[in-house]
């Protein structure tokens, strides 16, 4: 059974410039999240969703960041305009239909912005 | 969420058992505990999680005292490619904001040597 697919693994940005990452959950699992990692620090959840619905998007940075789960399988993770500070790996989980289920993770996509 | 206090860093030899611990000591009774961990490069892996009993599986083995407040992760033979940084984790079960969110700490950089 494939995991959670993330793409691309790799980008490098000027400051201010858009960027997107995309994720493919594993199938069947309706509950997708995103996660913020900096250098040395655990991940940080920027938001869930259930299906098409962002049911938790407390910490995500509304300013700039944006997130979509059309249909409620794939989902993207924007920043427009990226920052210095922005510079992490971005990872998407998936889990099944109750949120106490457990959540498997992607292998992330690490932005570098300059 | 309850926190959890892990060691920053071990070691451990080939082959010999690993034993990670975690004090969570203000864990309620709505909360399991979870143990992940993440190889260098890589999203985190699940490992096993466990609520008041004892749990194995092919990966692990979850020890959680009685009174619930602290548990260990034992690896029973341990090789160089269970090098990573092991989070332990305690995760909401109920309803609220919390349902089902995973908060990373700091983690425990595990070093297996030859």
């Amino acid at each position: 059974e494939a995991g959670v697919v993330q793409s691309p693994r790799y980008k490098i940005i000027e400051k201010k410039q858009p960027v997107a990452f995309w994720c493919n959950p594993i199938s069947g699992h309706n509950t997708l999240y995103w996660y913020r990692q900096n250098l040395g620090q655990g991940p940080e959840l920027l938001i869930r969703y259930e299906n098409e619905e962002a049911v938790d998007d407390s910490q995500l940075p509304k300013d700039r960041f944006s997130a979509e789960r059309l249909k409620g399988v794939d989902s993207t993770l924007k920043i427009q305009p990226a920052e210095l500070g922005d510079s992490a790996v971005y990872l998407c989980a998936s889990s099944g239909a109750r949120s106490t289920d457990t959540q498997y993770f992607g292998p992330g996509t690490r932005l570098t912005v300059l | 969420d309850a926190k959890t206090t892990q060691p920053t860093s071990m070691d451990c030899a080939e082959g010999r058992a690993a034993n990670l611990p975690c004090n969570h000591s203000t864990i309620s009774g709505n909360e399991y505990v979870y143990w992940y961990r993440q190889i260098h490069s890589q999203g985190p892996q699940y490992i096993i999680h466990g609520l008041k009993n004892n749990e194995t599986n092919e990966m692990a083995s979850l020890i959680i005292t009685e009174d619930r407040k602290s548990s260990t992760l034992i690896l029973p033979h341990a090789t160089l490619r269970d090098t990573a940084v092991y989070y332990c984790i305690v995760r909401w079960r109920a309803g609220g904001t919390s349902y089902g969110k995973l908060t990373f700490g700091q983690g425990t950089i595990l070093t297996v040597h030859p």
